[in-house]
């Protein structure tokens, strides 16, 4: 089955600082690769997603960057907030399994 | 509109008894997957509704573990003889599936504790 690692673990950096969170799947048939930002007590909530037909996808501060032949992607996040600091899980998917196999997550700390 | 609701948010049992966490998905949305999470973990799937088709159970961690989903909408998780690992975090989704609409919408959750 699909295995999602994601790195690092834990990430702080300053406000207005770039946060890169990156991830490796081992599945060549995944082929949908969506970001999560989970919040204390809260539900995770989808903030970008990226097919495999694209490279790369940006929504104002956030851009997510895919590379099919070395499976990874990453997460960037540029001119941080505070409000930023969350938990971020990658995951991957096929269009044949459906269910999303999640990364362990990245604990993001902006520091005002 | 309304986004997936999760019932109880909170749940407190014994170690030995049953119990039932419900799923109400966005409405219109066709699949619905349960997640678990536990403490300081990423989440686990657990099972996959789409439509009438048969559910995919090839998350569930044991026999003790089932769920179904009445109308196409409403879903219940149920734990038997609830363990202390089954302590974490259950996570409903749903999704659209139009064409290539994979986006999957999570519930608040409810967070388990078994004692």
């Amino acid at each position: 089955g699909e295995n999602v690692e994601q790195h690092p673990s834990t990430l702080s950096v300053q406000e207005g600082d770039s946060a890169v969170i990156k991830c490796t799947y081992s599945d060549s048939a995944s082929n949908y690769f969506p970001w999560y930002k989970q919040e204390l007590g809260k539900g995770p909530q989808l903030i970008i997603d990226i097919r495999s037909n694209v490279g790369e996808k940006k929504d104002q501060r956030i851009a997510v960057t895919l590379n099919k032949t070395a499976k990874h992607f990453s997460l960037h996040i540029t001119e941080t907030q505070p409000e930023d600091s969350a938990v971020y899980f990658c995951a991957a998917s096929s269009g044949s399994a459906r269910q999303l196999t999640f990364g362990s997550g990245t604990q993001l700390t902006v520091l005002p | 509109g309304a986004g997936v609701s999760q019932s109880p948010s909170n749940k407190v049992t014994e170690k030995g008894k049953d119990v039932e966490l419900r799923c109400d998905p966005i409405s219109g949305h066709t699949a619905l997957y349960w997640y678990r999470q536990s403490l300081g973990q990423g989440l686990e799937f657990l099972i996959y509704f789409q439509g009438n088709s048969a559910p995919d159970k090839s998350g569930l961690p044991s026999d003790r573990f089932s769920a179904e989903r009445t109308g196409g909408s409403v879903s219940t998780l149920t734990i038997q003889r609830t363990q202390q690992e089954d302590s974490a975090v259950y996570l409903c989704a749903s999704s659209s599936r139009t064409g290539y609409s994979y986006e999957q919408y999570f519930g608040p959750g409810t967070r388990l504790t078994v004692t």
